[in-house]
């Protein structure tokens, strides 16, 4: 089984909807992220957690909010969806002791 | 500026051929560096960190140059396989925790 795991994995839906993107890791990590990735660009973080406790604003955090539900669970919600927000979401992970992010699988969402 | 930019390619390497690319980043106290490999639609993975001494990892090389703040990574002997787009990724000041900068990417096709 996959050590993070993002669902849905695809969604369609319409502007002014509200959507939730779950992430679940059985990595025992601290720290959790949220990222999106439009075409040709490179990632750029919407929230960070380093810990049940803890929620930080990424770059681009406007229009997203974000829970942390357990050590393992991290959603993100878009709270009236956009369509300048389809994109292809990531989750990551990572010890607190180490740089390595590990990602989970995506979700590809499309807001018409 | 972006914080850390990327030639987007694509590089179209005859198989069996070697390929160098670079990435410059603009924070001079990062600290960490990486490479990460993504395959179309899939999520990225970590391919190998940068260490000041220049790393190598197989077919790959990767530099750091401090001074003139860039990395590079180097394929060797390019297979069908090494066919994805080349993350770089720089981490900044460890106080602000495990925050990843990444680049847009550096596409690499290797052809027959």
């Amino acid at each position: 089984d996959a050590d993070v795991t993002q669902t849905p994995r695809n969604r369609i839906t319409k502007t002014g909807k509200r959507i939730m993107l779950e992430c679940s890791q059985t990595k025992g990590h601290d720290r959790m992220y949220w990222y999106r990735q439009d075409p040709g660009l490179g990632l750029q973080l919407i929230y960070y957690s380093f810990d049940v406790k803890d929620i930080n604003k990424g770059e681009i955090s406007d229009g997203y909010s974000v829970s942390r539900q357990a050590q393992a669970k991290f959603s993100l919600s878009l709270e009236s969806a956009i369509p300048n927000q389809t994109a292809l979401y990531f989750c990551a992970t990572s010890d607190r002791l180490a740089d390595t992010q590990y990602f989970g699988p995506g979700t590809r969402l499309t807001v018409l | 500026r972006k914080e850390v930019e990327q030639d987007p390619g694509p590089f179209n390497v005859p198989e069996g051929a070697t390929v160098a690319f670079n990435c410059t980043y603009s924070n001079s106290a990062s600290q960490s560096f990486f490479w990460y490999r993504q395959d179309c639609r899939k999520e990225p993975k970590l391919l190998m960190s940068v260490y000041s001494s220049g790393n190598e990892d197989g077919r790959f090389t990767a530099q750091l140059n401090r001074a003139s703040q860039y990395i590079s990574l180097l394929i060797r002997d390019s297979k069908l396989s090494d066919s994805a787009t080349y993350l770089c990724v720089v981490n900044g000041v460890k106080a602000a925790g495990n925050k990843l900068t990444f680049g847009g990417g550096t596409r690499v096709l290797v052809k027959p």
